[in-house]
């Protein structure tokens, strides 16, 4: 079936380093593919998405582009701050009207100072 | 403008006892999710509307479970003869449209705890 395989943390980091959150996915079609952000006692936010292999999505320093030739969506930022702190989600659409969200596990990202 | 909210917050209940739990979507979005978040099995998707209707109940897990949406507003998930493995946070999504192009908004959850 339809899935999503996050690479399971938690992932300590120092301020200022290098991020990457692994993601690939099993899908029938062509998915639309998200990350989700869960900052600590906040709800999940929409943080980057992109519709179509080659896309690249983009907001708040974080990038991810989806590949299809290796079905990944890997989260990237160049360079972390102590407020990215959260757990972050990738999930998967299928491309029909009403389908829900399927998604990873959740990784979890911790940045200290 | 008010976002996803989500009654109540917490919720205690003990074994084999009924629980409601509540989502208000943001107003104009016709398009309603269920969410079940939990330790092993992360987010799972429960239930989705569209308007009143419900055209994919494929995520409830039991007949124990159901959900109504009323005036294509507020929605009710129910649990009867809540077992321990109910225990998450059940989260609620709005979105204007079922399009994958219009962006769920979540609810903060609602958090049960099944003694």
């Amino acid at each position: 079936g339809d899935s999503v395989t996050q690479m399971e943390g938690p992932v300590t980091l120092s301020e200022e380093a290098f991020l990457t959150i692994n993601c690939t996915y099993t899908a029938t079609g062509y998915p639309s593919l998200f990350w989700y952000v869960q900052y600590p006692g906040e709800g999940l936010q929409l943080l980057l998405k992109a519709t179509k292999a080659d896309d690249k999505g983009s907001n708040k320093g974080f990038e991810a582009t989806y590949r299809k030739e290796t079905t990944s969506f890997h989260l990237e930022k160049g360079s972390v701050q102590v407020s990215d702190s959260a757990v972050y989600f990738c999930a998967l659409s299928l491309n029909q009207a009403g389908t829900a969200l399927i998604f990873g596990k959740g990784t979890t990202l911790s940045v200290s100072s | 403008g008010a976002g996803v909210s989500q009654s109540p917050s917490n919720k205690v209940t003990e074994k084999g006892k009924d629980v409601e739990l509540r989502c208000d979507p943001i107003s104009g979005h016709t398009a309603l999710y269920w969410y079940r978040q939990s330790l092993g099995q992360g987010l799972e998707f429960l239930i989705y509307f569209q308007g009143n209707s419900a055209p994919d109940k494929s995520g409830l897990p039991s007949d124990r479970f159901s959900a109504e949406r009323t005036g294509g507003s507020v929605s009710t998930l129910t649990i009867q003869r809540t077992q321990q493995e109910d225990s998450a946070v059940y989260l609620c999504a709005s979105s204007l449209g079922p399009s994958i192009y219009n962006e769920q908004f979540f609810g903060p959850g609602t958090r049960l705890t099944v003694l």
